[in-house]
């Protein structure tokens, strides 16, 4: 699977429109990108994956452009409750093999 | 829905004790997967199980860490004997076939079982 590359942390105020953005050079045919959540003192918890352009569910939006070498989460007017680690992670299509986590994105929001 | 749980929340031990984890997954979910995090580091694989048997245990430390999945439901993890770089936290996660076109597995993750030995 491929690595992912992300920032180590961010901060934003409430209300902003966040983006995060992944880099995966060395992603193959077969995998896609998935965004993980995860909270103080609980597990990672899914949050949207995609394969190219453009998907969207009701907690964030995925921007992947056509080369696939990279991938924007974006979360749209974040409040205090979004603060949280957010994780990157590459996964094999139809496999249910194990994840793969990185350091993650330290996500602060500030009022 | 029930998520997947997991007993105890927190544990203290001393160093050479044994210490059990339990994960109760999602009902239904034939896969079970044991992670963990030490002090400062990422989270990292240890094992999974498809129903009651072990498909990947390429994550576990070593032979001091036994996982069983009696059964097909619950699993639990023994550390045995502990040892002090053994603390952390202990994740499981539970996945089944997800409704999307490429049947993708979303894995549900239980809030952790926070080890310490001291």
């Amino acid at each position: 699977l491929a690595k992912t590359t992300q920032p180590i942390s961010m901060d934003s105020y409430e209300g902003q429109e966040v983006n995060i953005t992944c880099s995966h050079n060395n992603i193959a045919t077969n995998d896609y990108i998935t965004w993980y959540q995860q909270f103080p003192s609980q597990g990672p918890r899914f949050i949207i994956q995609g394969y190219k352009t453009k998907v969207t569910n009701e907690v964030a939006s995925l921007f992947i452009p056509a080369d696939r070498k990279s991938s924007t989460l974006s979360l749209p007017r974040v409040s205090l409750s979004d603060t949280a680690v957010y994780y990157c992670l590459s996964s094999r299509g139809g496999s249910a093999r194990q994840l793969t986590f990185g350091s993650g994105t330290q996500l602060t929001v500030l009022p | 829905e029930a998520g997947v749980t997991q007993f105890p929340s927190h544990s203290v031990i001393e160093k050479g004790q044994t210490v059990t984890l339990r994960c109760d997954p999602i009902s239904g979910h034939d896969n079970l997967y044991w992670y963990r995090r030490v002090m400062g580091k990422e989270i990292k694989f240890l094992l999974h199980f498809v129903k009651e048997s072990k498909q990947d245990e390429s994550g576990m430390p070593n032979n001091r860490f036994l996982a069983e999945r009696t059964g097909g439901t619950y699993s639990t993890l023994k550390v045995q004997p502990a040892e002090l770089e053994d603390s952390g936290v202990y994740f499981c996660a539970s996945s089944q076939v997800r409704a999307l076109p490429w049947g993708y597995y979303e894995q549900y993750f239980g809030p952790g079982t926070r080890l310490t030995v001291t």
